[in-house]
């Protein structure tokens, strides 16, 4: 199983601003994805990372608000920009060979608070 | 799109077995995760079902019918330690992404 680590741990910001997530993983994987987890709500997929080129990004989820990097196969970033208060969440970097080809694994997250 | 249907919480005492149960309305439906998640912890993989029955591992079963569009996890000999949320996961429609559902928050009590 990949072991996955993410910086920051948690993070109190002002509105407006922006934070850079980042996620590191000990061995190259194919598959990246960062999620948000809404107090009391379930996983939900912000988008894909793709190596090498733009980001897949999910219905209701913009570049422009959540600009993701992946630069090799195994870091990436996710930027929430222009924070609001509703952007308060844990934002959760996985990875993952897809499918019914293996379980996702999940780093530890990243707690945001947005005031 | 997906639907997926859980309770949001379910209480059992040490010792005793409990079941929670994961209904789904998909098409094309490719497999069905169970994922644990403690409290601040990232979700760990419990389980993956892609064919009708009963898969055992340990102290945790899970159950899949397709036709049904049903799923259960299984705990016994519950342990304190067994208080988590519990998430399903639905892979379909050719996606190589499980949509999740909002997790049972399962509170073991001596």
């Amino acid at each position: 199983s990949a072991v996955i680590s993410q910086k920051p741990s948690r993070d109190i910001c002002q509105r407006g601003t922006s934070l850079t997530i980042q996620c590191q993983v000990d061995s190259q994987v194919t598959m990246m994805f960062w999620y948000r987890q809404q107090p009391g709500q379930s996983l939900t997929l912000i988008a894909t990372a793709n190596q090498g080129s733009e980001a897949t990004y999910e219905s209701g989820f913009v570049i422009d608000k959540f600009p993701i990097s992946r630069p090799n196969l195994t870091f990436s970033t996710l930027t929430v920009s222009n924070m609001s208060p509703e952007d308060s969440s844990i934002y959760l970097c996985s990875v993952g060979e897809g499918g019914s080809s293996g379980e996702q694994f999940f780093g530890p997250g990243t707690r945001l608070t947005v005031l | 799109g997906q639907n997926i249907d859980q309770p949001t919480e379910m209480t059992a005492t040490e010792g005793a077995i409990v079941q929670i149960n994961c209904t789904y309305q998909t098409s094309g439906f490719n497999g069905l995760f169970w994922y644990q998640q403690h409290a601040g912890e990232a979700p760990t993989f419990l389980s993956y079902n892609v064919l009708d029955g009963l898969e055992e591992k340990g102290r945790f079963s899970s159950f899949l019918s397709r036709s049904k569009g049903y799923s259960y996890l299984l705990l016994k000999e519950l342990q304190m330690k067994d208080s988590a949320s519990y998430l399903c996961a639905v892979l379909s429609g050719g996606s190589y992404i499980p949509t999740f559902g909002r997790g049972t928050s399962l509170i073991v009590h001596p």
